[in-house]
């Protein structure tokens, strides 16, 4: 079965910082490794399709990139709205999240 | 635009079946393009695909849940539909319907609905 491991699965940053969430993946695969941001009591929302590809209205703050089994979620110039959970995916599998909270 | 909305028993026995319901509106389910998608989360942890279904008939199912799962579409309805019999404790989430663009690329979520499993 595929597995997606996330790390950290939380951290605490200050606004104006870069974060870098990694997401390793159990087994190569062709699906698209895809990156999602979920903030309480809300459902996910896309943020990033095919590793790299960001949804329209998504920030170019945020990036992805990657390739097999290790890809990676970057935020740049942490916003206050930015503060939530990102979740890897691939294939049928989730990674467990990552919180990124206000230090 | 689209707009998915659950509806379904909000506590469930368990070894009983849990039943849910997505209505698309906004958008036709019978879109050759897309699946329709079931995912949940149980409270405070990640998420679970649980099956998606095209309009077809077509489904696909999370092998660690396939022996449970029956999803369903009903295009005269704009809906589709979800069963997991032999419910217990471990099936308690939040369940998320969604719009699946290919790949398990989901763009469009319900809000969610909680569904608890107990006695």
């Amino acid at each position: 079965d595929m597995q997606m491991t996330q790390s950290p699965s939380s951290l605490s940053a200050s606004v104006g910082d870069r974060v870098t969430i990694t997401c390793r993946a159990s087994q190569s695969s062709s699906f698209s490794l895809n990156w999602y941001q979920q903030k309480p009591g809300t459902a996910p929302k896309l943020l990033i399709t095919s590793t790299s590809s960001l949804q329209s209205g998504v920030p170019s703050r945020f990036s992805g990139s990657g390739s097999g089994t290790e890809f990676t979620l970057t935020i740049t110039h942490l916003q206050p709205e930015d503060f939530a959970t990102y979740h890897c995916q691939q294939h049928y599998a989730f990674g467990q999240g990552t919180k990124v909270e206000i230090k | 635009q689209l707009h998915l909305q659950e509806s379904g028993p909000g506590l469930v026995k368990p070894s009983e079946t849990l039943s849910l319901t997505c209505a698309v509106s906004g958008g036709s389910i019978s879109s050759n393009s897309h699946y329709w998608a079931w995912i949940r989360q149980p409270p405070g942890k990640g998420l679970e695909w649980i099956s998606s279904v095209h309009y077809s008939g077509t489904t696909y199912y999370n092998p660690s849940l396939k022996s449970r799962v029956t999803m369903s579409v009903d295009t005269s309805k704009n809906q589709f539909s979800l069963m997991l019999r032999s419910v217990t404790a471990a099936d308690t989430a939040v369940y998320y319907c969604a719009r699946d663009y290919g790949e398990h690329r989901t763009d469009y979520w319900g809000q969610g609905t909680l569904v608890t499993a107990s006695s």
